[in-house]
């Protein structure tokens, strides 16, 4: 069965220190993987997606980017993070008509 | 920009169908409504997904207008455990591969004892 695996899921980083989150996914190949964010009390942002190996597609420009090294996973990465980068982000892979998320990571910006 | 538009809240009694309606008056042939639910801190759970024809499954039913333009999930018998942000959204489907699921704001569905 396919699963997807994201870490870590809770991360207080310091303003201007950088961040990587990855998502890995098993048990299919060549997945349409995204990456959202969910600020408090609102709704899921479609960050970036990407439909192969380092090809990346991003939705809203900020301060953050995504790169796919490997077929099944997928990372999201800032140099230097700001307070407003705060958030539940969640990684996702879709391979037909369905999608499935992973728990998330919930981020907060100190 | 999300296609859909939902009420922000619902109250349903337990056990009690609860009926989320969604508009997507904008809706093209190749759109699929979605339906996926996120509860509390968790990702988000798939539903249920409909073209044209009515879909049932283990967990919801799903009614969409002969015009397409609305739908509505249906939570036959609710449960306390259903209480979550339900998302209503379209996706297009392009033969071989699918649009990105952009979500908007959702209908919070809380179901009270």
């Amino acid at each position: 069965s396919q699963t997807i695996h994201q870490w870590p899921a809770t991360l207080v980083q310091p303003v201007g220190s950088p961040l990587s989150l990855e998502c890995t996914v098993e048990g299919t190949s060549n997945p349409n993987l995204y990456w959202y964010r969910q600020a408090a009390g609102r709704g899921l942002q479609l960050l970036f997606y990407s439909v192969g190996i380092g090809q990346i597609s991003s939705e809203v420009p900020q301060n953050l980017s995504a790169s796919r090294p490997q077929d099944r996973q997928f990372i999201l990465s800032s140099k230097k993070l700001l307070l407003s980068d705060s958030g539940f982000y969640l990684c996702a892979w879709t391979s037909g008509t369905e999608a499935f998320f992973g728990q998330g990571t919930r981020l907060t910006v100190v | 920009d999300a296609k859909t538009t939902q009420p922000p809240s619902m109250d349903c009694a337990e056990g009690r169908a609860a009926n989320l309606p969604c508009n997507h008056s904008t809706i093209s042939g190749n759109e699929y409504v979605y339906w996926y639910r996120q509860i509390h801190s968790q990702g988000p759970q798939y539903i249920i997904h409909g073209l044209k024809n009515n879909e049932t499954n283990e967990m919801a039913s799903l009614i969409i207008t002969e015009d397409r333009k609305s739908s509505t999930l249906i939570l036959p018998h609710a449960t306390l455990r259903d209480t979550a942000v339900y998302y209503c959204i379209v996706r297009a489907d392009y033969g071989g591969s699918q649009g990105n699921l952009i979500f908007g704001k959702g209908t919070k569905l809380s179901v009270k004892p």
